[in-house]
């Protein structure tokens, strides 16, 4: 059981440029997450998909775009980077029913710069 | 304004040393409460869930416990692997967790 894996580790862009961070999961879960982590704020959520097929925005989405690609798979899309964007960006996945709140268990995370 | 506090921001302890962290939350409709470890350079892992008041759980040396306005995660003589920063998360409303800053917690051999 790998979990949740993320690619790539790292990665520095341009600004201007474009990429797309993968995140894939094998619990068989619902819901996933993109997250992103900076220095005294905390873990920020940015699109969430509850299940498949939808995608909602989060605390601080815009710059960004997701895709769930099956039950597996959730990518996040940068589509012209800015340096505001250097961050470290996490996935995350958890069970979900109507209803009730489950644990979010966490990849090694994407470490991304912007210059 | 949902909001999650932990407290303090960083402490510094001596092997054997017990000790609590804090983490307060202004509710709304509280559903759930989660602390997580996370060590430098990963993802934080994933160590317990509270979801009313008065429940309390337990693993090896650590104990999370839940009030109507705040949770604490108490260390019985902490190890030196104990160290990391521990993130508290909360769910107000529906299935999004709001995460506090975190405290990091080291433990001096």
């Amino acid at each position: 059981n790998a979990g949740v894996t993320q690619t790539p580790k790292f990665q520095v862009l341009k600004t201007g440029q474009s990429m797309t961070l993968q995140c894939a999961q094998d619990m068989n879960h619902n819901s996933m997450y993109w997250y992103r982590q900076d220095p005294g704020m905390g873990l920020r959520l940015i699109y969430y998909s509850a299940s498949e097929g939808t995608t909602d925005k989060g605390e601080v989405p815009n710059g960004y775009n997701v895709s769930r690609l099956n039950k597996r798979e959730f990518s996040l899309r940068l589509e012209s980077a800015a340096p505001s964007q250097t961050s470290v960006y996490f996935c995350a996945s958890s069970e979900f029913w109507t209803g009730l709140i489950y644990e979010q268990y966490f990849g090694p995370g994407t470490r991304l710069t912007v210059t | 304004e949902d909001q999650v506090t932990q407290s303090p921001e960083a402490l510094r302890l001596q092997e054997g040393e017990s000790s609590s962290l804090n983490c307060s939350y202004t509710v709304s409709g509280l559903r759930g409460l989660f602390w997580y470890r996370q060590d430098p350079g990963k993802g934080p892992e994933f160590l317990f869930t509270l979801y009313s008041a008065g429940e309390e759980k337990e693993k090896e040396r650590l104990k999370a416990t839940l009030t109507k306005k705040e949770s604490f995660l108490h260390i019985t003589a902490p190890k030196p692997e104990d160290s990391a920063t521990y993130l508290c998360a909360v769910a107000f409303g529906n299935e999004k967790l709001t995460f506090g800053t975190g405290t990091r917690l080291t433990i001096i051999p």
